[in-house]
């Protein structure tokens, strides 16, 4: 298969923990890479590979992998944190064509 | 600083043809991929293709390919999105992103907004 699943809507109480996740057979052979996307803007890479963060993205950001599950963990949700959030693998032949639905984070 | 910056906004009729850009600066132009990547309204993320300018290696989505067209002109680090003949369902955000892997994006354009409709 060449999909991945998301939830399509998940919330946190400010400050908690919240665990985004992404379920796909390409998750078996490939890392996900994790972006966010707020009302109006551009897309921002917030974590790939194993468990990486670009420079500029909050350490509250965390990834994980086990078997064809990605997750995406936010420890201490911000406001600023409220955003769509997808994930993205690699299709059989490597390429980055896989994107999930979509996961729209609410921070209450 | 790393920098992607495309072109503005299109309004066009169902027929006609496009060509969007996406300037990138800060960087090697020739050493990271460019990729395009759809967002119908009120939709996800779709990506069409993606482009190695050091070698042209172009690379499409199934779901795009023969619809588009990818290039980049290294002289003047300038990728290209384009359409020989719009539809009104080619409506939607188009932006270009950087990555040093095709696996990982950090940088993005802007946006352009593609709106076809007779």
């Amino acid at each position: 298969s060449s999909e991945l699943t998301q939830d399509p809507a998940v919330s946190v109480a400010l400050g908690q923990t919240v665990r985004i996740t992404c379920q796909g057979d390409s998750l078996r052979s490939y890392y996900a890479s994790w972006y966010q996307q707020k009302p109006g803007q551009a897309p921002v890479l917030v974590i790939y590979g194993k468990n990486n963060r670009p420079s500029g993205i909050p350490d509250r950001f965390s990834g994980s992998s086990s078997g064809n599950t990605a997750s995406l963990t936010i420890t201490g949700a911000q406001a600023e944190d409220e955003a769509d959030y997808y994930c993205n693998s690699r299709d059989s032949s490597g390429n980055p064509w896989v994107f999930g639905g979509g996961t729209k984070l609410t921070v209450l | 600083e790393v920098q992607l910056v495309q072109s503005g906004a299109e309004v066009k009729k169902p027929g006609e043809s496009l060509k969007i850009s996406c300037k990138g600066s800060g960087y090697s132009f020739t050493s990271y991929w460019i990729g395009w990547v759809r967002q119908m309204p009120g939709k996800g993320l779709e990506w069409m293709g993606i482009i190695y300018p050091g070698d042209s290696d172009t690379r499409y989505s199934p779901s795009f390919q023969g619809q588009v067209t990818i290039s980049a002109d290294k002289s003047i680090s300038t990728a290209y999105l384009q359409w020989s003949s719009l539809k009104a369902s080619d409506t939607a955000m188009y932006y270009c992103a950087q990555g040093a892997t095709i696996a990982d994006f950090d940088y993005w354009g802007q946006g352009t907004l593609v709106t076809v409709s007779s």
